[in-house]
């Protein structure tokens, strides 16, 4: 069965530059979600998207942005990186217009910030 | 207050024994519930939800919901060497802070 895909599946940049993270959710999913996973650390909910609008919002910094675009897709760009945005980047997609809230995550993509 | 709690880890469970893994929340509206496992480096992998009150058994895991003590529980028996991994419960989109779960062979 087809699962989420992260691009790329790891990233080094350095200080102040420029990232973009790539989701490409479960076919037929209508929503997806991103996370920040640090070292040791419980995912942390960064934005979603629910029918290409966000939905929700979590503790996303103000220089991170995300859109999720006609065929869902969905991408999380990070600009003027800190040492501290080095972590894993989860991408989670789920049918929310069928009443099913499971959410089903990519593999990640570890950004290493230097 | 984190808005989903687990009971602190690392629990170590002897190989075929029960591990039992807990979960609080805050939220009494709360309807979905989730468990996650996660290996290291791996993603959250779901293996159990459950949206109402009472048990939900698969396989070798049973979730367990008790919405008027706004609590979660996982219980894995006949517990797996492949069973040692973080599990992450869930509340919709928060995560608690999982509980690193080691079986002992």
């Amino acid at each position: 069965a087809a699962g989420v895909i992260q691009s790329p599946r790891h990233l080094i940049k350095e200080k102040r530059e420029t990232a973009t993270l790539k989701c490409y959710p479960i076919p037929r999913h209508d929503t997806v979600y991103w996370y920040q996973q640090g070292p040791g650390q419980d995912p942390q909910f960064l934005i979603s998207f629910y029918e290409k609008m966000q939905s929700d919002k979590g503790s996303i910094p103000d220089r991170f942005s995300a859109q999720q675009f006609s065929d869902y897709h969905s991408e999380l760009n990070m600009s003027s990186l800190e040492l501290g945005d080095s972590a894993l980047y989860f991408c989670a997609s789920s049918f929310l217009a069928g009443a099913l809230t499971e959410a089903f995550f990519g593999q990640g993509t570890r950004l290493t910030v230097v | 207050q984190k808005e989903v709690e687990q009971n602190s880890g690392p629990l170590s469970v002897p190989e075929g024994a029960i591990a039992s893994l807990n979960c609080t929340y805050s939220d009494r509206g709360s309807q979905s519930f989730f468990w996650y496992r996660q290996y290291s480096g791996k993603s959250p992998e779901l293996i159990m939800s459950i949206y109402s009150n009472g048990d939900k058994e698969d396989g070798r895991f049973t979730a367990q919901l008790n919405k008027a003590s706004q609590y979660v529980s996982l219980l894995i028996r006949d517990s797996q060497p492949s069973d040692s991994a973080t599990y992450l419960c869930a509340e919709k989109l928060t995560f608690g802070t999982g509980t690193r779960l080691t079986i002992i062979p």
